[in-house]
């Protein structure tokens, strides 16, 4: 059983459309974290969301955690090619942090010039 | 700041051989792990270290081992290397234990056992 499901599993849309991504879990979580992933390199975060029903903004990007802190969307406006790669939430089960992340499977975005 | 670094970038092995893949990081974090990446399975994790001198196990340790004698360095051991094993690897580090806090990434070693 995943403990992080994401979804869709894979996308692609034209630049200028808008998409959001999900990851959902049945556990409560103190954190979550979103990261891209670009081909050849390592996870880069994005944003920690701590605060259920919290909206962060970065740029064309607005994340949400979920009032009960179960679940997290990724919204992105006016797609670009550059927004391009693999998004992955993470969180850590046991709400402590030393001992690591679970990652969802993540989503692959590819944006289509 | 070079940040988290990992060699090799690629690397073949045999079925039995063994090899040590290595990473090192220069923010002076005390917490570094070890994960795996196969396709479409996301990221899992092997072994974390909260400190030199101290290693536990992840969720997939079976067949690894880990070392952590001083706060840069943490390598990852493949004694009697597995086609299972066959994956790209991430060593990570943050500053601190907390599940808030950013974990920087390095590149990435992708190891084929064949």
């Amino acid at each position: 059983t995943q403990l992080l499901e994401q979804s869709p599993q894979f996308l692609s849309i034209q630049e200028g459309e808008n998409l959001t991504v999900y990851c959902n879990s049945s556990s409560v979580f103190s954190s979550l974290q979103w990261y891209r992933q670009e081909p050849g390199e390592g996870p880069v975060l994005l944003v920690t969301v701590v605060t259920g029903g919290e909206v962060k903004k970065l740029k064309r990007l607005t994340f949400q955690f979920g009032d009960a802190r179960k679940d997290s969307s990724l919204h992105i406006t006016a797609a670009q090619p550059g927004d391009t790669g693999l998004y992955l939430c993470a969180a850590n089960p046991t709400g402590g942090g030393a001992d690591g992340l679970t990652f969802g499977k993540g989503t692959h975005l590819i944006i289509q010039p | 700041n070079a940040g988290v670094t990992q060699t090799p970038k690629f690397r073949i092995l045999k079925i039995g051989q063994s090899m040590t893949l290595q990473c090192t990081q220069d923010m002076n974090h005390n917490y570094m792990y070890w994960y795996r990446q196969d396709p479409g399975m996301g990221l899992k994790l092997i072994y974390y270290s909260v400190g030199a001198g101290i290693t536990d196990k992840g969720e997939v340790p079976n067949g690894y081992n880990v070392s952590r004698s001083t706060t840069e360095d943490f390598p990852l051991r493949l004694e009697l290397a597995a086609p299972s094993q066959t994956s790209v690897y991430f060593c990570a580090s943050s500053k601190q234990g907390i599940s808030n806090q950013p974990q920087h990434f390095g590149d990435g070693t992708r190891l084929s056992i064949l």
